[in-house]
This record gives structure tokens, C-alpha cells and sequence, in this order.
């Protein structure tokens, strides 16, 4: 089992809908959860990151996460053609280091 | 100044070149991290300096040799590198709080290529 599962997608969605990103992961002593965002041939952007159980927003954006559920989620509200990209999950599972799943590419469809 | 600089942005080497990457960051983060990325993979991490010593080594071959001179620089040195090394290698950098290294900021990214 990875250490980080997302669905490589591409997830697609029409401009202006909720676009809904899954990630979970295996380390219940995991602290940190992190949204990225890359665009092709980019480095990755951070845009949102959580600690505790529960909901984050941050304009557009909401992250959740369920630590029983061992489940990390990021929510996209009235997405954007300019919001497609990969977009990768990372957990902070105590090593001092950041465990990356393979990413789900979104496409916003105009 | 929440910016991470990588030099050069991209490098193209022989397999007996030697050659360094460089990498700058000001927000006054005491851990540095050199990864690479291959094209449509996510980043593996290779290199975590915390406050300029070496933490983790993810078992890089030793033709990768990072080094960290202060605490806003850090290096990776190259050496006999594989065409399979090309990649986008990239560095990062956090803040240090306890036992929780918070969220890593990228550079934009060097991309490698070894002919």
C-alpha cells in the first residue's frame, strides 16, 4: 500500500463547478497534510495546509481532513480554466520530510 | 521576501562534467531539502539539511553531493552523472518548529539534462 493514494484523474469538471480532490494516507501518525499545485514544467505552489481535524478555507479553496478516516480532501469552488493543473497531496509523517502522492490532474473545462 | 531561487534554471552536462546547482532562500528557514522530479511523477525527496547539518539521505548515489554553507545557501554538487538523472530537480525550504517541519516552500527548479 503507498504511503499517499490519489486518483491520477484527469478529473474533469466544467467552469464554474466544485471540483472535489481525494487524497489518503497509511501513517496514522502523520501531522501535517499539504495541498500543492503544479502547473506543466512548473515547480509546485503550495496553496493550502492543515493540522487539525476538520475544515480550512482560504478563498476558493477548502482542505478537510479526517484523521480517523485517515482521509485529506481539497475542495475548488467556481473553478477556473487557470485552476488546471496537478494537484499534489503531501503529508508531513513525522521524518521531517514530506511524503508526495502521485497527483490528480484536473482539467476545468470553459 | 517568501522566495526560493534555484540556479541556473537549466543545465545541460556531459557524463564526466562536474557541475553544482545553487540554491537561495531569506525567510530565515532552518531546514533545506533538495528533490527530484521526473516528468509525471511527484517530487522524491533526496537531501533534508535542518539548521545546516544533514538529516536524511534518502539514499542518493554518491555522484549527488549536497552541501549547505550557511543557513540560506544550499548546494548540490554533480559528478559522473546518468542520462537517467535528467530531471527538474528542486529545492525547498521550512520553518523548524519542535518535531514538526512545517510547510516547504519550492524553488522554481533546475531542470537537468545529462547527454
Amino acid at each position: 500500500q503507498k504511503e499517499v493514494e490519489q486518483n491520477s484523474g484527469p478529473l474533469s469538471v466544467p467552469e464554474g463547478a466544485i471540483a472535489s480532490l481525494n487524497c489518503t494516507y497509511s501513517d496514522r501518525g502523520s501531522q501535517s497534510f499539504f495541498w500543492y499545485r503544479q502547473y506543466s514544467g512548473k515547480s509546485p505552489e503550495l496553496i493550502m495546509f492543515i493540522y487539525s481535524n476538520g475544515d480550512k478555507e482560504d478563498g476558493r479553496f477548502t482542505a478537510q481532513l479526517n484523521k480517523a478516516s485517515q482521509y485529506v480532501s481539497l475542495l475548488i469552488r467556481d473553478s477556473q480554466p487557470s485552476d488546471s493543473a496537478t494537484y499534489l497531496c503531501a503529508v508531513n509523517t513525522g521524518r521531517r520530510a514530506l511524503t508526495f502522492g502521485s497527483g490528480t490532474r484536473l482539467q476545468v473545462q470553459p | 521576501d517568501t522566495e526560493v531561487t534555484q540556479t541556473p534554471k537549466h543545465l545541460v552536462m556531459g557524463m564526466t562534467n562536474k557541475k553544482s546547482l545553487k540554491c537561495e532562500q531569506h525567510m530565515g528557514h532552518r531546514a533545506m531539502y533538495w528533490y527530484k522530479q521526473k516528468a509525471k511523477k511527484p517530487p522524491e525527496l533526496m537531501f533534508v539539511y535542518s539548521y545546516e547539518k544533514l538529516s536524511i539521505n534518502e539514499s542518493v548515489p554518491s555522484r549527488f553531493s549536497p552541501e549547505c554553507p550557511n543557513s540560506s545557501l544550499l548546494n548540490l554538487h554533480l559528478h559522473a552523472l546518468q542520462p537517467e538523472d535528467s530531471a527538474l530537480y528542486l529545492c525547498a525550504s521550512s520553518q523548524v518548529s519542535g518535531s514538526i517541519y512545517n510547510e516547504q516552500f519550492f524553488g522554481p527548479g533546475t531542470r537537468l539534462t545529462v547527454l
